[in-house]
């Protein structure tokens, strides 16, 4: 079965980095997007972007493009979001979703979150 | 960019029919995806590209589409049903295309 499984929570002080990962098993994990959505506490949810886990192409929504960075490791069918410059509008929880073989499309399969709070 | 504008809460009681609606410009041109999200879980589709049940979705859920709005719709609303349920589309009018996300419903079993 396919299955979207996500690093652990973590808690970054202002200004620092995170990275988040995505392991995907029980499909092809070059065949599918994995798009990359946070929800920040009580609120709803909000696309990051994209990544196209064959080429390694990106797209990122006008919000993040400066912080943002997707990747992906094939042999360990693995994606990795990382954001820079940290504050704390930052802490949400941060979700990784398989998509389509398309860039349009819906996602099917979601990681279970990863909790990221930024406080110093 | 796109919005989509959804109801921030409708409220039904058990047996009754829920109807959520969710409306914008793109919505006449791209299709709609449905999620239903419990708290402290993940999003869950429930419908794709405005009227398809993935499977495993009972039939008294079901979706349609008019123009910029599409209707996500529960017949015979059970207290599972309670949960914040969020519609996504497509902006490709962007450099690039980019999801949008409704602001989602809460819906209420009374």
């Amino acid at each position: 079965q396919v299955q979207l499984v996500q690093s652990g929570a973590g808690v970054k002080k202002p200004g620092a980095s995170m990275k988040v990962s995505c392991t995907a098993s029980g499909y092809t994990f070059t065949a599918y997007y994995v798009h990359w959505v946070r929800q920040a506490p009580g609120q709803g949810l909000e696309w990051m972007g994209r990544i196209n886990p064959n080429t390694g192409g990106t797209n990122f929504a006008q919000k993040f493009h400066r912080r943002v960075t997707m990747t992906r490791d094939t042999s360990m069918s693995t994606v990795y979001l990382a954001l820079s410059r940290l504050t704390s509008d930052d802490t949400a929880v941060y979700y990784c979703a398989r998509g389509s073989p398309q860039a349009v499309g819906g996602a099917d399969f979601w990681g279970q979150g990863t909790l990221v709070t930024v406080s110093s | 960019s796109y919005e989509l504008t959804q109801p921030p809460s409708v409220s039904v009681s058990p047996g009754q029919t829920a109807r959520i609606t969710c409306s914008g410009q793109i919505l006449a041109k791209q299709f709609t995806y449905w999620y239903q999200q419990k708290p402290g879980r993940a999003p869950f589709l429930v419908m794709k590209k405005d009227l398809e049940r993935p499977s495993g979705i009972p039939e008294r859920i079901s979706g349609s589409s008019s123009g910029t709005t599409v209707t996500l719709t529960i017949s015979g609303v059970q207290a599972e049903d309670e949960a914040d349920y969020y519609c996504q589309s497509t902006d490709n009018n962007a450099t690039h295309p980019e999801w949008v996300f409704g602001g989602g419903t809460k819906l209420t079993v009374l």
